[in-house]
């Protein structure tokens, strides 16, 4: 079945880079997805890439795709104290259906 | 405009009590979901609708049930519910296509219930 890995805690300092990694192990996956969550908030979309895709980049965002290792990455530049949440990755064949990562905690110091 | 949003934000039931949760969207999103999401945990699927119709249920006990009355409403109807079932309840939305590319989630704020 489906199964999507992350690391669970991350801690920064303010104004780092912070990168926060997934694998997964559909080959099917067509769209991988990084979702944000605030403490007692909804999930926030932030960006999604295409199985096609090597890369993309969204303002402070960048994802980075590597298909052959199953391997997802989030890289967010100069992380502010706002940044601080819980990340997860997710993964879809499509249809509706998504499968989530248990989440890694974004702690940003100042 | 992306917005999903669920009424109430907090909930205080009794094993006893029939409430129910709200979700509605506007994006003309033809799938919805019901989501349950403990603390620290990610979210698990309860339910999918899409055209109005119950596509998914995932083996959820019958103290839940889902309503979808139109389009962009879906209910969470609780009765009876047990201690175990306090979480935070997510609603999220999607189109339905013909490709994974209409199928983003766009989830609300939750419902954060306690069963006391």
């Amino acid at each position: 079945g489906e199964d999507v890995e992350q690391s669970l805690f991350l801690s920064v300092r303010e104004g780092d880079s912070s990168v926060i990694n997934c694998t997964y192990t559909d080959s099917s996956s067509t769209y991988l997805y990084w979702y944000k969550q605030e403490p007692g908030a909804g999930l926030q979309l932030l960006t999604y890439i295409f199985s096609n895709m090597d890369m993309k980049q969204d303002q402070r965002l960048t994802v980075l795709l590597n298909k052959k290792d199953k391997h997802l990455s989030l890289r967010i530049a100069d992380t502010q104290t706002g940044d601080s949440a819980i990340y997860f990755c997710a993964e879809s064949p499509g249809y509706s259906t998504l499968t989530f990562g248990k989440g890694t905690m974004l702690l940003v110091s100042p | 405009d992306t917005e999903v949003t669920q009424t109430p934000k907090h909930l205080v039931m009794g094993m006893t009590n029939k409430k129910s949760l709200k979700c509605e969207q506007h994006m003309g999103h033809r799938a919805m979901y019901w989501y349950k999401q403990k603390a620290k945990k990610p979210p698990e699927l309860m339910f999918v609708y899409s055209y109005e119709k119950l596509s998914i249920n995932e083996s959820v006990p019958s103290r839940f049930s889902p309503e979808c009355p139109n389009s962009s409403l879906l209910n969470l109807h609780l009765h009876a519910l047990q201690p175990e079932d306090s979480a935070l309840y997510l609603c999220a939305s999607s189109q339905v296509g013909t490709s994974p590319s209409t199928d983003t989630q766009y989830f609300g704020p939750g419902t954060r219930l306690t069963v006391l």
